[in-house]
């Protein structure tokens, strides 16, 4: 499949679970976000990463745990969340961080915490 | 900082009307900007970007640096246009995307 593939699609989880979300981009790019959609917020910027490394980290909670192993993936390690957690989580990715380039978004994960 | 303003949530227009949507920017350097599009049960799109000047499926939107607005802007609305719009800043590396704007286009 071509594009930006998250999984899984629906996540419902307990405050004292731990789960992944998955990114993956068959895009050959080098640059990877995680966005987080809410009803009540604009999207919003996560982090960043940049052939790999980590460039951005938007004041999130360390309850949210990102991890970049190569620049076809990207991780969301998620552990103790709140209710207000529960949101779409959108992954993206850009050729790199440049002047210039595109954004290309995934479907979304939705989690939901309970 | 960078900050995008979308003032309408909702714009509901007739099919065939003139669609407007709003947008506003706030940055003191030479901005990037993106409209994206995100039909219903489908991802986030890339619409349009200032620098290419292009219309895709009709819309087109202008930077203008001394209003710092980049409206969006259709002269005939159809229903497939329904959907939420979202404009976006890159600025320093950053995008940042307004609140977003509902567009129903009724028959």
């Amino acid at each position: 499949e071509t594009g930006v593939t998250q999984t899984p699609r629906h996540l419902v989880m307990g405050m004292t679970n731990k789960k992944s979300l998955k990114c993956e981009q068959h895009l050959g790019h080098n640059a990877m976000y995680w966005y987080k959609q809410s009803a009540k917020k604009p999207l919003e910027l996560m982090f960043v990463y940049n052939f790999k490394e980590q460039t951005e980290n938007n004041s999130v909670p360390s309850r949210f745990s990102p991890e970049c192993p190569n620049s076809s993936h990207l991780f969301l390690h998620l552990h103790t969340l709140q209710p207000e957690d529960s949101a779409l989580y959108l992954c993206a990715s850009s050729q790199d961080r440049g002047y210039g380039n595109t954004i290309y978004f995934g479907e979304g994960s939705w989690l939901t915490v309970v | 900082a960078q900050r995008v303003t979308q003032p309408e949530k909702l714009l509901s227009v007739f099919k065939g009307a003139p669609v407007e949507l709003k947008c506003n920017y706030s940055y003191s350097g030479s901005p990037e900007l993106f409209w994206y599009v995100q039909y219903s049960r489908q991802r986030l799109q890339l619409l349009l970007r200032h620098i290419s000047r292009e219309s895709i499926k009709g819309f087109t939107a202008d930077l203008n640096k001394g209003e710092t607005s980049f409206h969006l802007k259709k002269p005939f609305a159809q229903e497939e246009d329904s959907a939420m719009y979202y404009c976006a800043l890159n600025a320093g590396n950053m995008l940042t995307f307004g609140g977003g704007t509902r567009l129903m286009v009724k028959p």
